[in-house]
């Protein structure tokens, strides 16, 4: 069975740092690119980042660009989100999510990890 | 950055009847634009890309149709496990960017 499963969220005070992970597993991972989307409490999705299977080429949000850091480790098939300074507004569930063959549109999504910034 | 926009912010339609739903990007994606239902406590689901083509396991009732900057998604048929949030996607261009999503809701 293809399978994300997020872990990694919490509550964190403004100005600090988490690190999400993302466990892959059911395909193969080194071949498809990945990605965090988050989504506010009642509110809609944001795309965050990617990162790409070969190169390992990544991409930001203007909203997260200088503060996130996304990674993957292709031999423990991981995904992670290396989140610093945060703030209030990073307040969100965070959502991994693999692009589908041969386009960047999602196809699997993991349930979703919950990051709470707030003092 | 590509806009995207959706219309109506919410849906009001009764069972077995039909939903057209509308997806605006700012400029043309081309066919890069996807579809996708969330329901309350749940990840999204991906239900068409390509603009459209069906994803695996998503019911004939959902076509997706459009290019350029005018989308359309249309649930011929309502079900009672229809009635969610649906939110378009472009993948033209970096920043991915979503809509702000539809509402269909039970009238």
């Amino acid at each position: 069975e293809v399978q994300l499963l997020e872990s990694g969220g919490g509550l964190v005070q403004p100005g600090g740092s988490l690190r999400l992970s993302c466990a892959a597993s059911g395909f193969t991972f080194n071949s498809y690119g990945m990605n965090w989307v988050r989504q506010a409490p009642g509110k809609g999705l944001e795309w965050v980042s990617a990162v790409s299977a070969g190169r390992g080429s990544t991409f930001y949000a203007d909203s997260v660009k200088g503060r996130f850091t996304i990674s993957r480790d292709n031999s423990k098939n991981t995904l992670y989100l290396q989140m610093n300074s945060l703030r209030a507004e990073d307040t969100a569930v965070y959502y991994c999510a693999k692009d589908q063959t041969g386009t960047t549109a999602f196809d699997i999504w993991g349930q979703g990890t919950m990051v709470t910034v707030s003092s | 950055e590509i806009v995207m926009t959706q219309s109506p912010a919410t849906l009001s339609v009764s069972p077995g009847e039909r939903a057209t739903l509308s997806c605006r990007a700012s400029q043309s994606v081309r066919s890069t634009l996807a579809w996708y239902q969330q329901k309350p406590g749940q990840a999204p689901r991906l239900l068409i890309s390509g603009a459209s083509t069906r994803a695996t396991g998503v019911p004939a009732r959902f076509s997706g149709s459009g290019s350029g900057t005018e989308f359309t998604l249309t649930v011929s048929s309502l079900q009672s496990e229809d009635f969610a949030v649906y939110y378009c996607q472009q993948y033209q261009n970096w920043p991915l960017t979503f809509g702000g999503g539809t509402k269909v809701e039970i009238k």
